[in-house]
């Protein structure tokens, strides 16, 4: 059964700095991995889709890079601001992107 | 601007009631997931269909949980009767998976659910 852990599980930063969050997979047959945004009492935003096939995708201030043979990936963040705070997940989902699993989240707090 | 939209985004409703949510997956996606999210739990897959066909639901509770797709642009899931511990937000989010191709989930606002 594939589980999904991410550290930190929570994160405070000074305004500017960059960041680097944490996910790690057990199963590395995955499809796909994709890393999400979620404001307090808000749905999740899509912010990277990395195919299995790839080691990386930028949007941005973001770049999240994936090790399927490790079990890894990370999400870059730089120049960080107080409005990236938020909570930040990442899901694997196994063959044609079905049963995705989540991670439980890093919470962060940029402070200005 | 394609969204999936989730109604009603917020229920209250006293336990052994009805519940039932509702789910428009954005046109032309062809994947829909309904996931329950809880703090102590976190996100965890209820039910995922494909063309409109469940094709797992493993994780719902089958004895008082009911997920449907009666058309392509209706989701549903169905709580009877409801208990206490079925309190969480529900999200609906869907995806569009071509043949061998990856699927990019996106997600409603969700509907957050309280019973009492």
């Amino acid at each position: 059964k594939q589980e999904v852990t991410q550290i930190p599980a929570a994160l405070s930063v000074p305004e500017g700095e960059n960041l680097v969050l944490n996910c790690s997979f057990t199963d590395s047959a995955i499809y796909n991995l994709q890393w999400f945004r979620q404001d307090p009492g808000k749905g999740l935003t899509s912010l990277l889709l990395i195919q299995s096939s790839q080691r990386e995708q930028t949007s941005g201030r973001l770049n999240a890079s994936l090790d399927k043979s490790s079990g890894r990936s990370t999400l870059y963040i730089a120049a960080s601001q107080p409005g990236d705070s938020a909570t930040y997940l990442c899901a694997v989902s196994d063959n044609y992107g079905q049963n995705f699993v989540f991670g439980p989240g890093t919470r962060l707090s940029v402070l200005p | 601007d394609a969204r999936v939209t989730q109604t009603p985004r917020h229920k209250v409703t006293e336990m052994g009631q009805e519940v039932t949510m509702r789910c428009q997956p954005i046109l032309g996606h062809n994947t829909v997931f309904w996931y329950r999210q809880t703090m102590m739990q976190g996100l965890e897959l209820l039910a995922y269909f494909r063309n409109r066909a469940p094709l797992d639901d493993s994780g719902m509770p089958k004895d008082r949980f009911s997920a449907e797709m009666p058309d392509a642009t209706l989701a549903t899931l169905k709580i009877q009767p409801s208990e206490p511990r079925d309190s969480a937000v529900y999200f609906c989010a869907s995806g569009l998976v071509r043949g061998a191709g990856s699927t990019e989930a996106f997600f409603g606002q969700g509907t957050r659910l309280t019973v009492v």
